[in-house]
């Protein structure tokens, strides 16, 4: 009963590290979405997926990179973190024209 | 584009009293529409949605939400809360019910109860 599962989820990086979050769903889903959540701004669209193999840009795509290699996976990328990535990440997945699910978030700091 | 506010930040209720969470969405078509919950350090949870058809939706604890288009509004609604109704709420909107761009969410409303 995993639904979507996100590693890790806590991590402190130094500004200008790299990590990869990765975001793995069981339910056969179509659609990958990752968004971040900060206070006061409730959650924004980062990037999503409507398919393996492919991803498109969200709201607040700058300074990340995703990647669809297998259904089941969506990799969340920074390739040289900075202090104004430090957030909650949640990973998402949906069928096509139906419910968003949700993972429990990682927490990323950026020091 | 669509977009959803949550016109309060914080709402403080009594044990008992009961709640309205207000959500106005900005849409050009008939949208999707959703209410998730969200607990201190948890991921978000599925409260209720509107596809389509009745426009009154309920869940089995007792919240409600009222899909009314000539507002533009999807108010959550709890006749008696509970203290462990306390948590963040997050209205959304959505083309297709998550269509290929995912969900625009509110900024949320902090929801605290009072014994």
């Amino acid at each position: 009963n995993a639904g979507v599962t996100q590693t890790p989820k806590f991590r402190v990086l130094k500004t200008g590290q790299s990590m990869t979050l990765l975001c793995a769903q069981d339910m056969n889903h179509e659609y990958m979405y990752w968004y971040r959540q900060d206070p006061g701004m409730g959650l924004r669209l980062i990037h999503y997926s409507v398919g393996e193999g492919t991803t498109a840009k969200g709201e607040v795509p700058d300074g990340y990179n995703v990647s669809r290699l297998k259904k089941q996976n969506f990799l969340l990328g920074l390739e040289s973190a900075a202090p104004s990535q430090t957030s909650v990440y949640f990973c998402a997945s949906s069928y096509p024209g139906n419910t968003i699910y949700f993972g429990e978030g990682s927490w990323l700091t950026v020091v | 584009a669509q977009s959803v506010t949550q016109p309060d930040i914080h709402i403080t209720v009594s044990e008992g009293a009961s709640l309205e969470l207000r959500c106005n969405y900005s849409y050009g078509a008939t949208p999707y529409l959703f209410w998730y919950v969200q607990s201190p350090g948890q991921g978000l949870q599925l409260l209720l949605k509107y596809f389509s058809g009745d426009t009154l939706v309920q869940d089995i604890k007792g919240f409600e939400a009222e899909f009314k288009r000539s507002q533009s509004s999807f108010n959550l609604r709890k006749p008696s809360v509970h203290w462990s109704d306390a948590a963040e709420y997050f209205c959304a909107v959505g083309i297709s019910g998550g269509g290929a761009d995912g969900l625009t969410f509110g900024k949320g409303t902090h929801l605290i109860i009072q014994p």
